[in-house]
This record gives C-alpha cells, sequence and structure tokens, in this order.
C-alpha cells in the first residue's frame, strides 16, 4: 500500500525567511503533484512532476523530484504572507488509463509578518 | 469557460437520508474521480472511472454509490450506510491520453449530516 508522508504538518515562519516542506512516499513512482488549498476552498495546482530529477519553479516556490530517494520538496524562498495555506503532495499511480492520487496529509503554512 | 462544477456548495441532511451529490465537467474529460476531504486531513479516493458506463471503488467507497451514463456527469451518492458522511467532497477530471495525467479539482460540497 502506498503511503505518502509530509513533514512538517505544521509550519510558522516569518516573511523573508526560507524553508522547504518535505514529501517522502512509500513505493516506486514517477509522479509527483502538489498542490495548495486555501482555507475552505478547493485544490489549486501548484506543480507537475513527472520524471527523477525533475525541478520546477514559479515565482518564490521550487519543487523537485528525487524518484531514487522516494522524496519531493517544496521550497520556499523569502516567504511572503500570500503564500499562507496548506499544501498538499499527491503521487499518481498510473490505474487502466486513470490515474489514482494518493495524497500527503498535508503542511499548513502560516507566514508572520 | 471550460471547468468542473459541483453543486450545491453545502449541503444539510438528516442522518438516514441518501443525499445525491453533482459534478459536471466540460473539459472533454474521460476520467473522473471523487474525493473526501476530513478536517486536517488530506484527500481519500471514493470512486473513479475512466470511460462511461464503468466506475472502479477508491480506497474508501463502502457506503458511496456512483453512476457514468454520460463523459460529463458523474454523481455520487452518500448513502445511509456510510458512518461519517460529513466531510468536504471533491470532484476532479483528467484526460487519459495527456503525458500529466493532471487532475483538475471542482469547488467542492461540504457536506453536514445530523
Amino acid at each position: 500500500e502506498l503511503k505518502v508522508e509530509q513533514n512538517p504538518l505544521f509550519l510558522s515562519m516569518q516573511e523573508g525567511k526560507n524553508y522547504t516542506i518535505y514529501c517522502n512516499y512509500s513505493t516506486t513512482s514517477d509522479r509527483l503533484y502538489w498542490y495548495r488549498q486555501d482555507p475552505g476552498k478547493s485544490l489549486e495546482s501548484l506543480f507537475v512532476l513527472l520524471s527523477n530529477g525533475a525541478v520546477k519553479q514559479e515565482g518564490r516556490l521550487m519543487a523537485s523530484l528525487d524518484t531514487k530517494a522516494r522524496l519531493s520538496t517544496l521550497h520556499i524562498t523569502a516567504a511572503v504572507h500570500d503564500l499562507s495555506a496548506t499544501y498538499f503532495c499527491a503521487v499518481g499511480l498510473l490505474i487502466q488509463g486513470a490515474q489514482k492520487l494518493v495524497f500527503g496529509q498535508g503542511t499548513r503554512l502560516t507566514i508572520n509578518p | 469557460d471550460g471547468g468542473i462544477t459541483q453543486s450545491p456548495k453545502y449541503l444539510f441532511r438528516k442522518e438516514g437520508q441518501n443525499v445525491t451529490l453533482s459534478c459536471e465537467q466540460n473539459l472533454n474529460h474521460d476520467a473522473m474521480y471523487w474525493y473526501r476531504q476530513d478536517p486536517g486531513q488530506g484527500l481519500r479516493l471514493i470512486y473513479y472511472s475512466q470511460i462511461v458506463n464503468d466506475f472502479q471503488k477508491g480506497d474508501i467507497a463502502e457506503g458511496y454509490s456512483v453512476s457514468r451514463e454520460k463523459k460529463e456527469s458523474f454523481p455520487l451518492t452518500v448513502t445511509s450506510a456510510q458512518k461519517n458522511p460529513t466531510a468536504f467532497y471533491l470532484c476532479a477530471s483528467s484526460m487519459t491520453g495527456a503525458p500529466s495525467h493532471e487532475q483538475y479539482f471542482g469547488p467542492g460540497t461540504r457536506l453536514t449530516v445530523t
């Protein structure tokens, strides 16, 4: 059974600081997705990582994937208050044309002025 | 505008009643999915469908049923057999032929059963 673990689960940080969220998973997969969720809202896609060594950046966020270590990271550079949200990683398993996503527990990020 | 719609946004029901949540997409996606989210938790897969008139159980299908009579629609029924139905329900869809298989999510339905 595939398990996906994120850490930390809660992160409070100051504006301007850097930090990294880690996503470990238990079964081989080369498909990893990062989502953002604001309170009471749906999921917003941030990054799609489809191969070992994939790195993607958007603004102050950068995501990477190491399939051999079964690890993905989401790095936040010079955090700003607008990045406060819950961040989820999800590992994809292809099943006969559809894809099952297994989610981590989420990391609730709070950025203080 | 292309996208996924879910209705209603909020739903209140008495225990013992079945309730159906709507999910419609106009993205021409083949696959559709239903997830459940409990407070402070990640999403868990309830059911998914790769094609019309076919669907598969996910990890937590007990107490739920679905149908897929049209490509655009994938309604979810929460039956009285579901022991803890209060949750946030999210529908998603994806294009099966696309390399990324990226799933796009609807706005969600928040169900409260008392």
